[in-house]
């Protein structure tokens, strides 16, 4: 099993250019979820869906929309990229029948917006 | 908003000393996940505390849930240069079907032959 895959791995915009970071998971999980890592402040959640054609937002949602038309993807779009979404961006997956929603990341992609 | 705490954010130290890594917050969780990242990779999970005063043990990592449930501690006893990473503490609210986690800062640790 390849586990949670993440294209690309880097990715560098100019302001106002728009992109999907992709995401898939080969482990049957329901839950999907997108993070960010920014420097200091942890990991924090843009949205995520408890399963195909369900989806909802996370603590920063703003600037990023997201659908899930099917259990394996979960792709993540910028309509519009800010310098302020400069960050890395983590997709994870988990298994609905844990009782702690343990997350299973896959390995990244960092975005720099000039 | 429930916040967590971690301390320290950076620790660096000779090979075979100890060290613990703290996560405190003010709210009450349902379990306490630890998750180590190396660099240019994503986070992986090493344990999950569930009951208050919890203690679990992985090879040289021992890892305590607080009796309230609202802190947490990483022992590392005779730390290695493996152990180099970002460690990362989340908690999780249950009682929802997803649980939304709460992530601490994280602490860099940086361990040198």
């Amino acid at each position: 099993n390849a586990g949670v895959t993440q294209t690309p791995k880097f990715q560098v915009l100019k302001t106002g250019q728009s992109m999907t970071l992709q995401c898939a998971q080969d482990m049957n999980h329901e839950y999907m979820s997108w993070y960010r890592q920014d420097p200091g402040m942890g990991l924090r959640l843009i949205h995520y869906s408890v399963g195909a054609g369900i989806t909802d937002q996370g603590e920063v949602p703003n600037g990023y929309n997201v659908s899930r038309s099917t259990t394996e993807d979960f792709p993540l779009r910028l309509l519009s990229a800010a310098p302020s979404q400069t960050s890395v961006y983590f997709c994870a997956s988990s298994y609905q029948g844990s009782s702690y929603n343990e997350q299973f990341f896959g390995p990244g992609t960092r975005l720099t917006v000039l | 908003t429930q916040l967590l705490e971690q301390s320290p954010q950076f620790l660096s130290i000779q090979e075979g000393e100890n060290l613990t890594v703290y996560c405190n917050s003010s709210s009450v969780f349902s379990s306490l996940q630890w998750y180590r990242q190396e660099p240019g990779e994503g986070p992986v999970l090493l344990v999950t505390v569930v009951t208050g005063g919890e203690v679990k043990k992985l090879k040289r990592l021992t890892f305590q849930f607080g009796d309230a449930r609202k802190d947490s501690s990483l022992h590392i006893t005779a730390a290695q240069p493996g152990d180099t990473g970002l460690y990362l503490c989340a908690g999780h609210v249950g009682g929802t079907s997803y649980g939304k986690l709460t992530f601490g800062q994280g602490t860099i640790l940086t361990v040198h032959p």
